[in-house]
């Protein structure tokens, strides 16, 4: 069976905190990508990675920064975590256009 | 840019139901066009998939029909069960947004069902 496994589950973190949100795929997937999940509206595409040191912004970067050193590892990094960055954080991971992609169960993070 | 549109909802249903969630889409290329599912407390699933125009996607009883000509990809399932209470994604992937699209998925604001015994 296909895995993406994201490190946690829940997160509580306060304002100005450096946050690490950590993704493993291990299905040796070229793209991965991290969403952000909020009521009404859906999923929102931050960051995506389509190789190895390669990365590129999505429709909402700011904020956030991402680490692709691994194939199979795909970290999302708040740099300095605000109340606004409350939400639910989706990792998936991708092979080709048209074959959909594989997602983890989710990280829900809370800023306080 | 590309876009996703999906009905209002929440829906609710009583089991046994006939369900549809209608899904348009506007797309610069030929995308490939996706549902994906989402139960309480879990990540998304990919339901079903159609990759070019006609084609119909199904998964356990649910259906979409690839519709060109309306730009629509419409869920439908002949009997809910209560199991089938989850959120409701429609996505595309369109491989000419900005050369190649690497997968990525444009989704519509989901829709939640909720299906009463």
């Amino acid at each position: 069976d296909v895995k993406v496994t994201q490190s946690s589950r829940y997160l509580v973190k306060r304002t100005g905190e450096k946050v690490f949100l950590e993704c493993v795929q291990d299905m040796d997937h070229e793209n991965m990508f991290w969403y952000r999940q909020d009521p009404g509206l859906g999923l929102r595409l931050i960051y995506f990675s389509y190789d190895v040191k390669m990365k590129e912004k999505g429709d909402i970067p700011e904020g956030y920064s991402v680490s692709r050193e691994k194939k199979e590892r795909f970290s999302l990094i708040l740099e300095s975590a605000s109340t606004n960055q409350t939400s639910m954080y989706l990792c998936a991971s991708s092979l080709i256009q048209g074959f959909g992609a594989f997602f983890g169960q989710g990280t829900r993070l809370t800023v306080v | 840019g590309d876009s996703v549109t999906q009905m209002e909802g929440p829906v609710t249903l009583s089991e046994e139901a006939f369900l549809t969630i209608n899904c348009t889409y506007t797309a610069t290329g030929y995308p490939s066009l996706f549902w994906y599912v989402q139960y309480p407390g879990e990540g998304l699933q990919l339901l079903l998939k159609a990759t070019k125009a006609d084609d119909k996607g199904s998964n356990k009883g649910f259906e979409a029909t690839y519709r060109k000509e309306t730009t629509s990809f419409h869920l439908e399932k002949g009997s809910v069960q209560v199991s089938d209470s989850a959120v409701y994604f429609c996505a595309l992937s369109d491989p000419n947004a900005g050369g190649t699209s690497y997968g990525k998925l444009t989704f519509g604001q989901g829709t939640i069902l909720t299906v009463h015994p």
